[in-house]
C-alpha cells in the first residue's frame, strides 16, 4: 500500500525555524516526483514547493523562496523541508503528496499542523 | 504563474441533483488539469486526473471535461457523502496552483 507519513509539525515563534519530514512506503520513492502543499486555517489548498526524483530540481511558490528548502534522501525514503525565517503566514496544515506526473497527485499523507506564534 | 479561478466559491444543491463546477487556467494548460475532493480535518483526494480521467476507485458518477483554459467537474446525481470542498489544480508548469475551492453545500 503506498504511503506518505508527515511529521515535524508544531508551535514555533516568529522567525524560527521547523523541519518537516515526510516517510514513504510502498512504492520506488525515487522514481516520483515528490510534493508539499499547505493549507491555512479555514482556506484553500497552496502548492509550496515540488522535487524531481533525483533531486536535481526543486520549484517554490514565491512567497517561501529564500526560506523554504526542500530535500529528499532517496536512500532512506524520506522527503524533508527545512523551514526558516518562519511567518505567521506560515502557519498551515503541511501535507506531502506524491506526485505522478501525468496522473496527477494521487497520494497525500495526514498533514501535520506548523504554528507560528508568540 | 498560472491563475486558476473556479466558480462557484459555494454550492447549495439537494440529493440527486447534478452538480457542475467550473475551472478556469490564466492560460493554456492542454489537459493537465485535476480535480480533489476533501472533506473537514482529513487531506484531499483525487478524482479526476488529465481532465477527464477517473481515479481508480472513484464513483462513475463524477466526471470531468474541458481541455485548454475551461474545464468541469460534473456529479450526476448528488450523493450525501459528496458534500465536502472540491479543488482544481493544474500541473501544466512546474509551478503547480490549485483553485480557491468549491464548497458544496447541502440545500
Amino acid at each position: 500500500e503506498v504511503q506518505v507519513v508527515e511529521s515535524g509539525g508544531g508551535l514555533v515563534q516568529p522567525g524560527g525555524s521547523l523541519r518537516l519530514s515526510c516517510a514513504a512506503s510502498g512504492f520506488t520513492f525515487s522514481s516520483y516526483r515528490m510534493t508539499w502543499v499547505r493549507q491555512a486555517p479555514g482556506k484553500g489548498l497552496e502548492w509550496v514547493a515540488s522535487i524531481k526524483q533525483d533531486g536535481s530540481e526543486k520549484f517554490y511558490v514565491d512567497s517561501v523562496k529564500g526560506r523554504f528548502t526542500l530535500s529528499r534522501d532517496n536512500a532512506k525514503d524520506s522527503l524533508y523541508l527545512q523551514m526558516n525565517s518562519l511567518r505567521a503566514e506560515d502557519t498551515a496544515v503541511y501535507y506531502c503528496a506524491r506526485d505522478r506526473g501525468p496522473a496527477a497527485m494521487g497520494e497525500w499523507g495526514q498533514g501535520t499542523l506548523v504554528t507560528v506564534s508568540s | 504563474d498560472i491563475q486558476m479561478t473556479q466558480s462557484p466559491s459555494t454550492l447549495s444543491a439537494s440529493v440527486g441533483d447534478r452538480v457542475t463546477i467550473t475551472c478556469r487556467a490564466s492560460q493554456s494548460i492542454s489537459s493537465w488539469l485535476a480535480w480533489y475532493q476533501q472533506k473537514p480535518g482529513k487531506a484531499p483526494k483525487l478524482l479526476i486526473y488529465k481532465a477527464s480521467s477517473l481515479e481508480s476507485g472513484v464513483p462513475s458518477r463524477f466526471s470531468g471535461s474541458g481541455s485548454g483554459t475551461e474545464f468541469t467537474l460534473t456529479i450526476s446525481s448528488l450523493q450525501p457523502d459528496d458534500f465536502a470542498t472540491y479543488h482544481c489544480q493544474q500541473y501544466s508548469s512546474n509551478f503547480r496552483t490549485f483553485g480557491q475551492g468549491t464548497k458544496v453545500e447541502i440545500k
